[in-house]
């Protein structure tokens, strides 16, 4: 089966760094995404990993161990913008579906 | 980027009524688009995986005769939410995977219709 898990809810601090992680038990999985979605609006696409280890890009980095079934997402120099619902969802080798993991809501205090 | 659109953004309608909702994508053809639901405060459940000229493919404890699903072509898929209640209320988004990339790391969001059921 399935099954994709974050935290539900964070708290950080505006201009500091913030770890979302995700782990993951699926069959067949085969890369694991980040989206990031603001209140009532659609998700848009982070970050794609489909092998081990860090990509960077701006101020958004995600990480994955596929042997560990264990992922990341770290934001450095949060602004309030980044209050959002951040998404972990993998994708499944045997079909071109995406399963979502329930979505992590960050907070960013001044 | 490619670019998915969905219409109507918002609708409101009577319980009983039927609602269709369309996807489309716009610069880039998709011969299988996907559609999920949104309640609020919770995360995206994939409704349905639609198949350009085929039958869709619904996940489990998906009424297909409830949520009718048609993709006609490469650029449009729509969803029926057939005879709806209140409990049908909800975020409906679609995305859309581009045929021409390879992998599965392509695939784009719609920005959503919200259905209310009164």
């Amino acid at each position: 089966g399935q099954n994709i898990d974050q935290p539900t809810e964070m708290t950080a601090t505006e201009g500091a760094i913030v770890q979302i992680n995700c782990t993951y038990q699926t069959s067949g999985f085969n890369g694991l995404f980040w989206y990031q979605q603001h209140a009532g609006e659609a998700p848009t696409f982070l970050s794609y990993n489909v092998l081990d280890g860090l990509e960077e890009k701006g101020r958004f980095s995600s990480f994955l161990s596929r042997s560990k079934g264990y992922s990341y997402l770290l934001l450095k120099e949060l602004q309030m913008k980044d209050s959002a619902s951040y998404l972990c969802a993998g994708t499944l080798s045997s079909a071109s579906k995406i399963i979502f993991g329930s979505g992590t809501r960050l907070s960013i205090r001044p | 980027g490619a670019v998915v659109s969905q219409h109507p953004s918002r609708v409101i309608c009577k319980s009983g009524t039927s609602v269709k909702i369309e996807c489309r994508s716009l610069d880039f053809q998709a011969t299988t688009m996907f559609w999920y639901r949104q309640f609020p405060k919770q995360s995206l459940m994939l409704m349905a995986t639609s198949n350009e000229g085929s039958k869709a493919t619904y996940e489990q404890g998906v009424e297909k005769d409830k949520f009718l699903i048609n993709h006609a072509s490469l650029t449009l898929s729509t969803l029926t939410v057939t005879s709806a209640h209140p409990e049908d209320s909800s975020f409906y988004i679609c995305s859309a995977r581009d045929i021409s990339a390879g992998g599965d790391n392509e695939q784009f969001f719609g920005p959503g219709t919200r259905l209310t059921v009164l």
